[in-house]
């Protein structure tokens, strides 16, 4: 069935320090892929998306390429802040879904400490 | 513009009672999804108002129900609370259609049952 496998966390890196997070996902056809990110007591934010191979979703220094032959949506960002500490989630939506079902991984919990 | 609105942010009940949580969207997007986080479960899709139209559903107990209004506003209740209700109900609105790439999320309620 369709699913979304993200690495483990927590993830614990240095300021400054470059970030990956995997996320491979299982599904047919050519879903719409996002990255959320949820901040301690808030709701999810959109991070990035991309909606088609080879697409590349980028904002505040972090991006994710759409690898359709690997089905990947790998997020990555060159120089991590204090600020960046947070829980990540990477998710799709199945292609011919136009309404609202999302497919999340479990989540990714990063610290970055000073 | 106003993001999407979720009330109660809090709230505690008791086993057996019912609950009714609601959420305002963003102007102009017709459609409303709820989903459920838990530490366990991770964030799982309960159903999707389009049109006062109930358009996808997860896989969660008759107890679980929603419904949309004719401005968009979307509430959902559980009826006979368990104490495995407890959770983040998170709400998240968007348009429709090709252009509906994105998911705006509330903040959440959170449910405690005691």
């Amino acid at each position: 069935g369709n699913s979304v496998t993200q690495m483990e966390g927590p993830v614990t890196l240095s300021e400054e320090a470059f970030l990956t997070i995997n996320c491979t996902y299982t599904a047919t056809g050519y879903p719409s892929l996002f990255w959320y990110v949820q901040y301690p007591g808030e709701g999810l934010q959109l991070l990035l998306k991309a909606t088609k191979a080879d697409d590349k979703g980028s904002n505040k220094g972090f991006e994710a390429t759409y690898r359709k032959e690997t089905t990947s949506f790998h997020l990555e960002k060159g120089s991590v802040q204090v600020s960046d500490s947070a829980v990540y989630f990477c998710a799709f939506r199945s292609p011919g879904n136009q309404g609202g079902k999302l497919i999340f991984g479990q989540g990714t919990e990063l610290s970055v400490k000073p | 513009k106003a993001g999407v609105t979720q009330t109660p942010r809090y709230l505690i009940k008791t086993r057996g009672q019912q609950v009714t949580l609601s959420c305002s969207p963003i102007s102009g997007h017709r459609s409303v999804s709820w989903y459920q986080q838990t530490p366990g479960q991770g964030l799982q899709f309960l159903f999707e108002y389009f049109s006062e139209t109930q358009r996808n559903k997860g896989n969660f107990p008759g107890r679980f129900s929603g419904r949309q209004f004719s401005n968009s506003r979307s509430e959902m209740n559980v009826s006979t609370l368990e104490l495995g209700d407890s959770a983040l109900y998170l709400c998240a609105s968007s348009l429709v259609g090709p252009e509906a790439v994105g998911y705006t999320f509330g903040s959440g309620t959170r449910l405690t049952v005691v």
